[in-house]
C-alpha cells in the first residue's frame, strides 16, 4: 500500500526566505504527483501536478521537482510571503489511479 | 464556472439522525470522490464514482452511502450518524483516472 510522508510537519520562516517542502512516497510506480495548498477552514487548492515523466513543474514562485527512483518530490517556494502561510499537501494516485493518497501535510507560517 | 460546490457548509447532528451532503461540479468531469479529513489521519477516501450511475467503496466506506444519478452531482448519505463521523467532508472531481483532482470547500459535520 502506498504511503506518503511529508517532512517537516511544521515550518516557520521570516518573510523573503526561499524554502523547500519535502514529500516522499513508498511505491515509486506513481502516475503523477499533485501539490495542494489548504488554508485554515478551507478546501484544497491544486498548486501543481507533475507527471511521472517530468522532472520539474513551475508556476510563478513555486517549483515542484520529482525523483521517482528515490521516491521523493520537493516543493520550492521562492521569496516567501505572509500570504503563503497555509498547509501544503502532496498526494499521489493509488494503484488503480482512482483516489489520491495524501501526506499529512506541512504547516507553513511566514512571519512578516 | 463555479468548479466544485458543496452544501451545506456546516451541520450539527444528533446521534442516530440522518442527512445527505450534496456535491455538484460544472466541469463535466466523469470521476467524483468523497473524502473525510480528520486530525492526525489526513484525508481518506470514503466512496468514489467513475461515471453516472456507478459508485464504488473507498478506504473508509462503513456508515455511508452514495448515489450518482446525474453526472454533475454526487450525494453522500449518513443513515444513522455516529460521533465517529464528526469530520470535515470534501468532495472532489476529475476528468478521469490519475487526472488532476479539484476539491470543493468542504462540509464541517459535528455529531453529538
Amino acid at each position: 500500500k502506498q504511503e506518503v510522508t511529508q517532512i517537516p510537519a511544521a515550518l516557520s520562516v521570516p518573510e523573503g526566505e526561499n524554502l523547500v517542502l519535502n514529500c516522499s512516497f513508498t511505491d515509486s510506480a506513481i502516475y503523477n504527483l499533485q501539490w495542494f495548498r489548504q488554508d485554515p477552514g478551507k478546501g484544497l487548492t491544486s498548486l501543481l501536478l507533475i507527471q511521472s515523466s517530468q522532472r520539474e513543474q513551475t508556476s510563478g514562485r513555486l517549483n515542484a521537482s520529482l525523483d521517482k527512483s528515490s521516491g521523493r518530490s520537493t516543493l520550492y517556494i521562492a521569496a516567501s510571503q505572509p500570504g503563503d502561510s497555509a498547509t501544503y499537501l502532496c498526494a499521489v494516485p493509488d494503484t488503480g489511479r482512482r483516489a489520491l493518497t495524501f501526506g499529512s501535510g506541512t504547516r507553513l507560517q511566514v512571519q512578516p | 464556472n463555479a468548479g466544485v460546490t458543496q452544501t451545506p457548509k456546516f451541520r450539527v447532528l444528533k446521534t442516530g439522525q440522518s442527512m445527505t451532503l450534496l456535491c455538484a461540479q460544472d466541469m463535466n468531469h466523469e470521476y467524483m470522490y468523497w473524502y473525510r479529513q480528520d486530525p492526525g489521519m489526513g484525508l481518506r477516501l470514503i466512496h468514489y464514482s467513475v461515471g453516472e450511475g456507478t459508485t464504488a467503496k473507498g478506504e473508509v466506506p462503513d456508515g455511508y452511502n452514495v448515489s450518482r444519478l446525474k453526472k454533475q452531482n454526487f450525494l453522500l448519505g449518513l443513515e444513522s450518524a455516529a460521533p465517529s463521523q464528526t469530520s470535515v467532508y470534501f468532495c472532489a472531481s476529475s476528468y478521469g483516472p490519475g487526472r488532476e483532482q479539484y476539491f470543493g470547500p468542504g462540509t464541517r459535520l459535528t455529531v453529538t
